[in-house]
C-alpha cells in the first residue's frame, strides 16, 4: 500500500459528461501529480500541485482542471467527456524534496 | 515531445536469467532518475532510483546503471523470477517539476 488513496476505483459515463476524481496523498506529502494512462501507454504527466498551488502542468486539455484544497486532497476534474478520454488516471504525491513519488491504484476511467 | 524512452518495448527471458532493460534519455539537465514497475491493473511502484552525481546504485537483486555521456539508463534485475514480470518504465525528474515518464518494456519470464 503506496499510502496515496484514489476514487472511485471504477467510473463509467456517456459521452459530454463531467466527472470528477478525487486523490488523498500519504501523510505528510504536499506535492500532488495527476497522470493520465491510456491502453498500452505509458504515463502523460498532466498536471502537479505542490501546497495548493499549481506548479507544472504538462499535456492537459483545456477540458480538464485540476485543484487541491487546505487539506492536500486534490480533485481531477474533466468535462464534456470524449470516447478518447478512456483511461486509467492516477495521481501520486512525493514530499517537500519533490523526488520519489508515490502512485495510488489509479481510477479506471470508461466513456460510452 | 517525450524526452526519456526506452529501447525494446518487449524483453522475455527465463527463470534465473539476469534482464536488462534500457532507456534513453534527452534531457541533459536531468538530475534525478526512477525504475518503477507497473503489474496490471495497479499503480506504478518504486524500484530505485539515482541521482545524476552517481552512475551506478545497487538494491535488493536490482541495479541501476547511469550513462551521463550518452543519456543513458539501465536497469539489471538479477535472477528474475515470474514475480518480476510486468511493465518497467524509466522516469526522470526536471528540476523537481514532474516525472516524465517513457513508454515502458514489458518483462515476460518464463519458467
Amino acid at each position: 500500500d503506496s499510502g496515496v488513496t484514489q476514487t472511485p476505483k471504477h467510473l463509467i459515463t456517456a459521452t459530454g459528461q463531467r466527472v470528477t476524481l478525487r486523490c488523498s496523498p500519504r501523510s505528510g506529502d504536499l506535492s500532488v501529480y495527476w497522470y493520465q494512462q491510456s491502453l498500452d501507454q505509458g504515463l502523460q504527466f498532466l498536471i502537479h500541485y505542490y501546497n495548493g498551488e499549481e506548479r507544472a502542468k504538462g499535456n492537459i486539455l483545456e477540458r480538464f482542471s485540476a485543484q487541491q484544497f487546505p487539506d492536500l486532497h486534490s480533485e481531477l476534474n474533466l468535462s464534456s467527456l470524449e470516447l478518447g478520454d478512456s483511461a486509467l488516471y492516477f495521481c501520486a504525491s512525493s514530499g517537500i524534496r519533490g523526488d520519489e513519488a508515490f502512485f495510488g491504484q489509479g481510477t479506471r476511467l470508461t466513456v460510452v | 515531445g517525450e524526452s526519456v524512452g526506452l529501447h525494446l518495448p518487449t524483453l522475455s527471458v527465463q527463470e534465473g536469467d539476469n534482464s536488462i532493460i534500457n532507456c534513453a534519455y534527452s534531457n541533459s539537465a536531468s538530475d534525478y532518475f526512477i525504475w518503477y514497475k507497473q503489474e496490471s491493473g495497479k499503480g506504478p511502484q518504486f524500484i530505485i532510483d539515482i541521482r545524476s552525481n552517481m552512475d551506478k546504485r545497487q538494491g535488493q537483486r536490482v541495479t541501476v546503471l547511469l550513462n551521463k555521456t550518452v543519456k543513458h539508463l539501465s536497469l539489471q534485475i538479477a535472477a528474475t523470477q515470474p514475480g518480476d514480470s510486468a511493465v518497467y518504465f524509466c522516469a526522470e525528474n526536471q528540476a523537481g517539476t514532474a516525472l516524465i515518464f517513457g513508454k515502458g518494456t514489458t518483462l515476460s519470464v518464463s519458467s
